[in-house]
């Protein structure tokens, strides 16, 4: 159990372009979802935390209109990054949390941004 | 808010050997510690976590031992093998509006020699 899928897994883009990640849970209904980015070698940043039928928290230093998160059902949520430009090029990781603290990651989306 | 340590940031253990990771906390309130795993290029994988209401947890080859006066916790591998290689995370949580709210420390790289 406890299984979460992201997709894309890797995505190239030109710059200037937006980009869509998906993140599902698929046999856990998910209260809470979070979005992280990942530089090689570095630790996993909270970008944004997004609950069921509300507006996303961003960290600071976060731009919130770059990265659109929308967190549709209990079993969805998605990260828009929008008008990418080389430096977004990243490992972006979703995980989904339920009624407890434990969260779930997803596989990852590596982003290529040219 | 909490602040995670991590210690070493990276290990080489020749396999058969144990290996110890070291997290502290700042967050006395916190009472919920996972350990994640990260191979290359996938997400997190939760490989063993622990509540406070207990000093130690084993599955396994793997423990988590907990001191929440000294506000520490660490992760034994023990007979270590070359699978085991990976990068570790320790977690703690931030109390707030979303009780899933984790901060990560920067992560140990573990080599398990053959």
């Amino acid at each position: 159990g406890a299984v979460v899928s992201q997709h894309p897994s890797r995505v190239i883009c030109k710059s200037g372009t937006s980009v869509k990640i998906e993140c599902r849970s698929l046999d856990f209904q998910a209260t809470t979802m979070f979005w992280y980015r990942q530089f090689p070698k570095q630790s996993l940043m909270l970008m944004a935390t997004s609950n069921e039928g509300s507006k996303a928290t961003y960290e600071q230093g976060v731009e919130k209109d770059k990265f659109l998160i929308n967190h549709a059902s209990l079993t969805l949520s998605t990260l828009t990054v929008t008008s990418a430009h080389p430096e977004d090029s990243s490992f972006y990781i979703c995980s989904a949390g339920g009624a407890q603290e434990t969260q779930y990651f997803g596989p990852g989306t590596r982003l290529l941004v040219l | 808010g909490e602040n995670v340590e991590q210690h070493p940031s990276t290990l080489s253990v020749q396999e058969g050997d144990s290996a110890v990771i070291k997290c502290t906390y700042s967050d006395s309130a916190s009472n919920y510690f996972p350990w994640y795993k990260q191979e290359l290029g996938k997400g997190p994988q939760l490989i063993i976590d622990i509540r406070s209401n207990v000093g130690e947890k084993k599955d396994q080859r793997i423990a988590v031992t907990l001191n929440k006066t000294a506000k520490h916790f660490s992760l034994h591998i023990t007979e270590t093998q070359p699978e085991d290689s990976a990068v570790y995370f320790c977690a703690a949580p931030i109390w707030g509006y979303n009780n899933n709210d984790m901060r990560f420390g920067a992560g140990t790289r573990l080599t398990v020699k053959p």
